[in-house]
């Protein structure tokens, strides 16, 4: 099967405007994390989800960032009323099985490029 | 406060040799470690991942150490190829929630 996918991939708003992101996870994967890379840094952990339920939202920088997986499959990040310090990279992963239990491997997609003007 | 650092920025190394790679990490106990590869524009990719339990695992010309005494992670490539050339991020388990903490990388260059 398909790798886990992002769309848009890439993103140019307005400041002041709201947006989503989408992930669609490996089929079959328990859990589906959300990160934040900015150039030359490794990935900044936002939230993660086991199934629907959020389990850990700590890396969430405000506000104005929220997650949702309503039926444990796909998830959307939303960003209101952005900013431009909010332009980065935005980066799903899944992994099969939840965390705990002996660190399951994530799998990445290739990312959503925001831009905020 | 909770930190993982890998010892630089940059690594260039000649082809053939073997390029050692350090993550060193303060106020965790993880259970576990996992080192990643990334290529420009690509997401991280999974390489290996060593327990609390394990000394050393291997895979083809890749090797990890983990010291829970010291908190280092050591990454070696043997025989190394430009084609290794990418940045290597190493990841552990913060917290009691769960999540996945990374490094910042360290970006390995192979001169042929």
């Amino acid at each position: 099967g398909a790798g886990v996918s992002q769309s848009p991939r890439y993103k140019v708003t307005k400041r002041g405007q709201d947006v989503a992101l989408r992930c669609d996870p490996i089929s079959g994967h328990v859990s589906l994390y959300w990160y934040r890379q900015a150039l030359g840094q490794g990935p900044e952990f936002l939230t993660y989800f086991n199934y629907e339920a959020q389990q850990d939202k700590s890396g969430l920088p405000n506000d104005r960032f929220s997650a949702e997986r309503p039926e444990g499959s796909i998830s959307t990040l939303t960003i209101q009323r952005t900013e431009q310090r909010d332009s980065a990279m935005y980066r799903c992963a899944s992994s099969l099985v939840s965390r705990g239990f002996g660190g399951s491997p994530l799998h990445f997609g290739n990312g959503t490029r925001l831009t905020v003007t | 406060s909770q930190k993982i650092e890998q010892n630089s920025e940059a690594l260039n190394i000649q082809e053939g040799k073997t390029a050692t790679l350090t993550c060193n990490y303060t106020n965790y106990s993880p259970a576990y470690l996992q080192w990643y590869r990334q290529d420009p524009g690509r997401g991280p990719v999974f390489l290996l991942l060593i327990r609390e339990n394990e000394k050393e695992k291997r895979k083809e010309r890749l090797k990890v150490t983990f010291d829970t005494t010291l908190k280092q992670s050591l990454f070696h490539i043997t025989a190394s190829q430009p084609a290794d050339s990418a940045t290597y991020l190493c990841a552990l388990e913060g917290g009691s929630q769960g999540n996945l903490i990374f490094g910042k990388g360290t970006k390995l260059s192979v001169k042929p």
